[in-house]
């Protein structure tokens, strides 16, 4: 399996723009997560996803930031407009949802993103 | 509600000394914990996994830690230092059912020839 993928690797983009970031999990896996790392916040967790539909939604820092996943083999995150302090490395992993917790996250390579 | 505490976030050994990087969590049950590993600009792997079986548990790269409850510690281990395990080192716990991991902030492993 190819992993979970990410694109774009890099972003520079400047402030006030839109800014779309994709995730394509691994084939198979149910659940879907969306990160964000910071030097100052280290890894925060923004949403997450089983079977297509978000579930917690609670660390998704303010109303510029959505995301979608509209069908299990695709997600994205989007960023409008974007400020200066979205700059981070954007990390989406996917697992295998059985409902008993514990199950492994698989992470993909990361977003990095710098707001100019 | 649960959390993880990494007791150090940065630790300094040398090529063939032993790792230990250490991990306290909070839960009011039965946690999943983990370890994952980043090296610089890569994303996060699995290095190994507690799910309520044996408490030793063996991982990748001749890693493993120690689920002791009665201390609430996580502890990762190595009995040998090798150059390419600098990276960072995040402790992890699993909350609720719905596989949300909650991340540690992080060790910074260096290894000195």
């Amino acid at each position: 399996d190819a992993g979970v993928i990410q694109s774009p690797r890099h972003e520079v983009t400047e402030m006030g723009q839109e800014v779309t970031l994709r995730c394509k999990p691994i084939s198979g896996h149910n659940s879907l997560f969306w990160y964000r790392q910071t030097m100052m916040r280290g890894l925060e967790l923004l949403i997450y996803f089983n079977n297509n539909v978000p579930i917690d939604d609670s660390g998704m820092p303010e109303d510029r930031f959505s995301a979608k996943m509209p069908n299990a083999s695709f997600s994205t995150l989007k960023i409008q407009p974007s400020e200066p302090r979205d700059s981070a490395v954007y990390f989406c992993a996917s697992s295998s949802y059985l409902g008993q917790g514990g199950e492994t996250q698989y992470f993909g390579p990361g977003t990095r993103l710098l707001v100019l | 509600a649960q959390s993880v505490t990494q007791l150090d976030s940065h630790v300094s050994v040398s090529e063939g000394t032993p790792v230990l990087l250490r991990c306290n969590y909070s839960s009011s049950y039965s946690p999943s914990l983990f370890w994952y590993v980043q090296h610089p600009n890569k994303g996060l792997q699995l290095l190994l996994k507690y799910t309520s079986a044996a408490t030793l548990v063996k991982g990748i790269n001749g890693f493993e830690a120690e689920f002791k409850k009665s201390e609430t510690s996580f502890h990762l281990t190595k009995p040998s230092a090798h150059m390419s395990d600098a990276a960072e080192y995040f402790c992890v716990v699993s909350v609720g059912q719905g596989g949300k991991l909650i991340f540690g902030q992080g060790t910074e492993l260096s290894v000195k020839p």
